[in-house]
């Protein structure tokens, strides 16, 4: 069956150091994987996005890479700050499905200052 | 603030009756897509629409059904109501039919409690 998988535990860091979120799937051939940030009680806001034939993105502190071999891709948030405390969400687009998002159950991250 | 905008922000409702969720795209967005976020099922797709038209089709009850209407905001009917229907309901647009990428923009989402 079709899974998309994150950490299911919660991340805490401390600030200043990086932050690496995983997702992980099975039994998909995405056309992309977006990465969304969800506060408690607030609607998901959309942070990257990268192509199945990209291998890394960037923008500003973020990072994502894709590896479609592996089935995975990473997420990083580097010098993180106390701000960046949130649940972070990985989606994936499947092919000719207009654009339904299959969404992980996403990752709670705490940064301690 | 996304410019997605949804109404009621809470409601609150008797088992057995129907409620419907409203949303407004954003200006110039095209496609209205209806998720639903509970505890134990994370952040499901329902259904989307664009400009008028179903465009794709996820686990939606038969109970629930949904429309997007010529100015382009959109309704989500739900209906013979039951405890597990509660949950946060979130609306989200994007400026094209998707799938190509472009930004889907949520709202707040409108919160359903079943009692």
């Amino acid at each position: 069956s079709q899974k998309i998988e994150q950490n299911s535990e919660a991340l805490n860091i401390q600030e200043g150091k990086t932050a690496t979120l995983t997702c992980n799937y099975t039994n998909y051939s995405p056309a992309y994987l977006q990465w969304y940030r969800q506060d408690p009680g607030r609607g998901p806001v959309f942070l990257l996005l990268i192509r199945e034939n990209e291998k890394e993105k960037r923008k500003e502190r973020l990072k994502v890479t894709f590896d479609t071999t592996l089935k995975q891709s990473l997420f990083h948030i580097t010098a993180s700050q106390p701000a960046d405390s949130a649940t972070y969400l990985c989606a994936l687009a499947p092919y000719n499905q207009g654009g339904k998002l299959i969404f992980g159950q996403g990752t709670e991250l705490s940064v301690k200052p | 603030d996304s410019g997605v905008t949804q109404t009621p922000k809470h409601l609150i409702t008797a088992t057995g009756q129907r409620v419907t969720l409203r949303c407004s795209p954003r200006s110039g967005d095209l496609s209205v897509y209806w998720y639903q976020q509970s505890l134990d099922q994370g952040l499901q797709f329902l259904i989307q629409y664009y400009n008028g038209e179903e465009r794709a089709k996820g686990n939606i009850l038969e109970r629930f059904s949904a429309q997007q209407f010529p100015d382009l905001h959109s309704e989500l009917n739900l209906s013979s109501l039951e405890l597990g229907d509660s949950a946060l309901y979130f609306c989200a647009s994007s400026v094209d039919q998707g799938g190509t990428g472009n930004t889907i923009y949520f709202g707040e989402g409108s919160w359903l409690t079943v009692v």
